[in-house]
């Protein structure tokens, strides 16, 4: 079956700076790629997501790239905010479930 | 639509008791999973359904858990009997895949206490 590595498991960044999380997977017939952000004691929610014909989506602030040759893509977030501070999740899917990486715990300091 | 809806919101029970958790996924929507979610293992996935047929249960830890969706709108996760060692958020969620995975819509969750 599908493993996502996701990595760091957390990250501390000042405000106004970025922040980079990186995931791995190894079913090379993955093709589809959410990124979940979860607040403390809230469900996880889809920030952003991208399948495997594109190598980059942007959405405002939010970036995610994926390297289908060496099976990574990552979640870049520009000029973060407080409001940004939550755990991210990536996942990788073939068909129809969701393998989930661990999470980040991203914290930005004002 | 009102999105994904669990209940109980939380709940507390003692070891041996039994549980049911609920869901009512989003009108419309073909899949429906189940998760539980702990701080070591992170976001699992337990059993989910296509078209209220039970797909997968690969997920489930053990016999003591059990899932149904006796129609579209709603389906069960039971534990019996439960454990501590179950206490942990158990997320329902649904997506409509129309030939392709996509989104899945989390439900606000269920947080489990097993004294």
């Amino acid at each position: 079956g599908e493993n996502v590595e996701q990595h760091p498991s957390t990250l501390s960044v000042q405000e106004g700076d970025s922040a980079v999380i990186k995931c791995t997977y190894s079913d090379s017939a993955s093709n589809y790629f959410p990124w979940y952000k979860q607040e403390l004691g809230k469900r996880p929610q889809l920030i952003i997501d991208i399948r495997s014909n594109v190598g980059e989506k942007k959405d405002q602030r939010i970036a995610v790239t994926l390297n289908k040759t060496a099976k990574h893509f990552s979640l870049h977030i520009t000029e973060t905010q407080p409001e940004d501070s939550a755990v991210y999740f990536c996942a990788a899917s073939g068909y129809s479930t969701l393998t989930f990486g661990k999470g980040t715990m991203l914290l930005v300091s004002p | 639509d009102a999105g994904v809806i669990q209940s109980p919101r939380h709940e507390v029970t003692e070891m041996g008791q039994e549980v049911t958790l609920r869901c009512k996924p989003i009108s419309g929507h073909d899949y429906l999973f189940w998760y539980r979610q702990t701080m070591m293992r992170g976001l699992e996935l337990l059993i989910y359904f296509n078209n209220n047929v039970p797909i997968d249960d690969s997920g489930m830890p053990e016999d003591r858990f059990s899932a149904k969706m006796p129609n579209a709108s709603f389906s069960t996760l039971k534990i019996q009997p439960s454990e501590p060692r179950d206490s942990a958020v158990y997320f329902c969620a649904s997506s409509q895949t129309s030939g392709r995975v996509s989104e899945q819509f989390f439900g606000p969750g269920t947080r489990l206490t097993v004294l």
